[in-house]
């Protein structure tokens, strides 16, 4: 089965550049991904990795390391309005699996 | 682009009685959608994953008489729950994949109480 590992809750202030970690256990793995979602809202699709590396978009990367297991969401220029949960999720067949989330509160 | 509609948002509905959630794909054709329950700050929790054409293949503990699911056309899957009751009341959320499950779109949710 699978299981993903994040932290439940960081802190961060505006401006600055927080990073979210998750590790996983899979018995398959297809890739990494990771998905915002606001209070109310629906979950929205930010990125994902099949490959190590660093993958870039805007003042939002995502990095993965399969030998490790692990991979971070690395969110740069904090807005307001990146106060949210963030899951990171593994892909198993045909389904995804989601972690429980991280919530992300930015500090004026 | 990928855009996916959910209707109702909100619906409140007695004990007893059944309510059907849609989900539809706007811009493009889903082969697969998914439907999720969401608690208050917990994660989503896969229910089904439903094919067009074909019957929805139902998570472990999930009760596929209770939640029926019917994926008509490439465009639109319903969430049917029958005789709901209080502790279904939750946050249902779809999800449609054009073939990648690693890139899901996702419906708006509907917010279901249950009285």
């Amino acid at each position: 089965g699978q299981s993903l590992e994040q932290p439940s809750e960081v802190t961060a202030v505006e401006g600055a550049i927080v990073q979210i970690n998750c590790t996983y256990q899979t018995s398959g793995f297809y890739g990494l991904s990771w998905y915002q979602q606001h209070d109310g809202g629906a979950p929205t699709f930010l990125s994902y990795n099949a490959l190590d590396g660093l993958e870039e978009t805007g003042r939002f990367s995502s990095f993965l390391s399969r030998s490790d297991s692990y991979g971070y969401l690395l969110l740069q220029e904090l807005q307001m309005k990146d106060s949210a949960s963030y899951f990171c999720a593994v892909r198993e067949d045909d389904k995804i699996i989601f972690g429980k989330g991280t919530r992300l509160h930015i500090l004026p | 682009g990928a855009v996916v509609s959910q209707h109702p948002s909100r619906v409140i509905c007695k004990s007893g009685t059944s309510v059907k959630i849609e989900c539809r794909s706007l811009d493009f054709q889903a082969t697969t959608m998914f439907w999720y329950r969401q608690f208050p700050k917990k994660s989503l929790m896969l229910m089904a994953t439903s094919n067009e054409g074909s019957k929805a293949t139902y998570e472990q503990g999930v009760e596929k008489d209770k939640f029926l699911i019917n994926h008509a056309s490439l465009t639109l899957s319903t969430l049917t729950v029958t005789s709901a009751h209080p502790e279904d009341s939750s946050f249902y959320i779809c999800s449609a994949s054009s073939g990648r499950a690693d890139e899901q779109y996702f419906g708006p949710g509907t917010r279901l109480t249950v009285t």
